[in-house]
């Protein structure tokens, strides 16, 4: 089946460093990519949705110059978080739609700013 | 905007036993999608079950089913003779039908337990 592969699995990064995130579909291509934030022991949040060739639209709240989200090809979009801080640390996941309402998720990222 | 509210934070239920899983939703839409996801501790986002909006029948896939009202806007999932293997967050999720919108809204899940 198809999957969405995210890496990295972890990462720890210094404060005011940028950590790149991405997500790519393996066997499909995945025009649309939609980042989430999961704050532990909570649910999963909606930051933005990454279209190929065109802009991310981001959800009301989410700074567009911390969290920079870029849709390079049909099978690979990135989240960069920008000069990390401790309050950044989280959990975060991708997902692409597939046919028939399939979803397709990336297996998450737990980043960690020390 | 859809929201999905999950009222049960943590439930738990002995091995072998029937749990059933609370959820909510309010949309102004008719036809939408109704999902119950499962997270393990590998953070591993997993399809349980799926409902169309449009469709009476509940879903049933093995020893999961649903409950689906669609009046009262309500959507719980049932597990049967629980297994050890089903100790998980479980979310439920709201799609809509529109062509193009493919977001996802999330409850703010359930920490199941099972108690062997």
């Amino acid at each position: 089946g198809a999957v969405v592969s995210q890496h990295p699995s972890r990462v720890i990064c210094k404060s005011g460093t940028s950590v790149k995130i991405e997500c790519r579909s393996l066997d499909f291509q995945a025009t649309t990519m939609f980042w989430y934030r999961q704050f532990p022991k909570q649910s999963l949040m909606l930051m933005a949705t990454s279209n190929e060739g065109s802009k991310a639209t981001y959800e009301q709240g989410v700074e567009k110059d911390k969290f920079l989200i870029n849709h390079a090809s049909l099978t690979l979009s990135t989240l960069t978080v920008t000069s990390a801080h401790p309050e950044d640390s989280s959990f975060y996941i991708c997902r692409a739609p597939g046919m028939n309402t399939e979803a397709f998720f990336g297996q998450g990222t737990r980043l960690t700013v020390v | 905007a859809q929201t999905v509210t999950q009222s049960q934070p943590e439930m738990s239920v002995q091995e072998a036993e029937t749990v059933t899983l609370s959820c909510t939703y309010d949309t102004s839409e008719s036809d939408y999608y109704l999902f119950w996801y499962k997270q393990p501790p590998s953070r591993q986002m997993i399809l349980v079950i799926r409902q169309e909006a449009y469709k009476q029948q509940n879903a049933t896939e093995n020893r999961f089913s649903v409950n689906f009202q669609k009046a009262a806007k309500s959507f719980s999932l049932k597990i049967s003779d629980s297994q050890l293997g089903d100790a998980a967050m479980y979310f439920c999720a709201y799609r809509s039908a529109n062509f193009g919108n493919e977001k996802l809204t999330f409850g703010t899940g359930t920490r199941l337990t099972i108690i062997p």
